[in-house]
Formats: structure tokens, C-alpha cells, sequence
């Protein structure tokens, strides 16, 4: 049972654009939701993230929106830039050690 | 500070074989998490470990182990490997609490052949 489901599965954005990314979770237990970027050939690298008590987090040109009422969370990058071109995994985790359940990725290309 | 370093990084079997991994977390950390990462099945928990004992277990069969040592460093062993084993077996390390910012390596590319 895949319990959090991460759209689209890939993204084409130009350069100076936005991003975004969903995803949505069924366990009510997560209590707290990051986002990785993993470059290829590289393991996952956290990017920002954020617990239930707050509706957005921003850090740079990342923000986290999150709807706790709809079990929903998306990430926002801000003036993309090529650079940013990566698999980005929203996850979800609760109070019970370092237990990451992981969205299905997202291939972002930022074109020039 | 030196990140979390995977050996080896390349690794090639048959079927029937058995492997182990390895992973030396970030100096101070103590609780190291396994995850294996396919095309077809994203990223998936393994199992983690913290001051030496099992944590957390994930939804794969008992060919998958895992054990960690006094010094944190942990390794994880796959017996009687099958074809879709194939993966990459990546490992993060943290801190002491949960919900921690997870450091991964750049992880162990398995091949069955």
C-alpha cells in the first residue's frame, strides 16, 4: 500500500518559472514531511521540511505548503533554475524513529 | 565532517549468492537506516538501527539483515539473492531523535545476475 502518492511524475519548466510538486498521504500518525533532492549517481539530500503545526515553511527559493485538513503537502521552487533539474521525493514519517515512507519522485527538467 | 561513505559502491552477483553491504555514518551519528531504491518501486525502507539495535523493520522478507556495531557502523546483508534484488542499496545516517534530518550515501549499486 503506497501511502503517499507524489505527482506529476515528471516536470518540464523553464527557466525563471515555478515549480510544483504534490503530494498527498493517508496516515494521519505522519507527523513530519520532507523533501529530498537526489542528483544521479548521488544519494537523496534533504531540501526542506516541515511538521503539522505550521501551513508553509519557505527556505530560499523552496517552500513547503501544507494542508493538513486535506492530508495534502506540496513543494514550491521559486525562479527555477537548471541547476534545479533532479528527482525530487516528498516523504512522511511519525513519531517512531527514522522511519521514512517515500513518494514515487519527480523528474524535474529546468530548462534554459 | 566526513558524510555517510558506502562500500563498495559497485557490486555485481548471481543468483543464489549472498552479499553484505556496508556504511559508516557521520561521525557522532548513531541510528543508520537502510533503503533500497528501484525504477520500478521508488525508495523503500529497510530497516534502522540505533545504539546497535533494530529500530524500525520495513516490508521485506528475512533474506534481508542488517546488524550495527558499537562504533555505529552498520552493514546489511542479503542471502539467497534473486534477480529483482537488483538495486540501489542506500544508507542515512542521524542524530539521536526521530524525525531527524537524514544524511544519505551515495549508496551501493547491486546487480543479480
Amino acid at each position: 500500500q503506497q501511502q503517499v502518492k507524489q505527482s506529476p511524475q515528471s516536470l518540464i519548466v523553464q527557466k525563471g518559472g515555478i515549480s510544483i510538486i504534490n503530494c498527498a498521504y493517508e496516515n494521519t500518525a505522519f507527523d513530519y514531511f520532507p523533501w529530498y533532492q537526489q542528483f544521479p549517481g548521488k544519494g537523496p539530500a534533504l531540501l526542506i521540511a516541515i511538521r503539522p503545526d505550521v501551513s508553509e515553511k519557505k527556505e530560499g527559493r523552496f517552500t513547503i505548503s501544507f494542508n493538513k485538513s486535506a492530508k495534502q503537502f506540496s513543494l514550491h521552487i521559486m525562479d527555477s533554475q537548471p541547476g534545479d533539474s533532479a528527482t525530487y521525493f516528498c516523504a512522511a514519517s511519525n513519531n517512531a524513529g527514522n522511519m521514512l515512507t517515500f513518494g514515487g519522485g519527480t523528474r524535474l527538467m529546468v530548462k534554459p | 565532517k566526513a558524510g555517510v561513505t558506502q562500500t563498495p559502491r559497485y557490486l555485481i552477483k548471481t543468483r543464489g549468492q549472498q552479499v553484505t553491504l556496508s556504511c559508516s555514518p557521520i561521525s557522532g551519528h548513531r541510528s543508520v537506516s537502510w533503503y533500497q531504491q528501484t525504477p520500478g518501486q521508488g525508495l523503500q525502507f529497510l530497516f534502522e538501527y540505533f545504539s546497535e539495535t533494530q529500530r524500525n523493520k520495513g516490508n521485506f522478507p528475512g533474506r534481508f539483515s542488517g546488524r550495527q556495531f558499537s562504533n555505529s557502523r552498520s552493514e546489511m546483508n542479503v542471502s539467497t539473492l534473486e534477480l529483482g534484488d537488483s538495486a540501489l542499496y542506500l544508507c542515512a545516517s542521524s542524530g539521536t531523535g526521530s524525525g531527524e534530518k537524514l544524511f544519505f550515501g551515495s549508496g551501493t549499486q547491486l546487480s543479480v545476475l
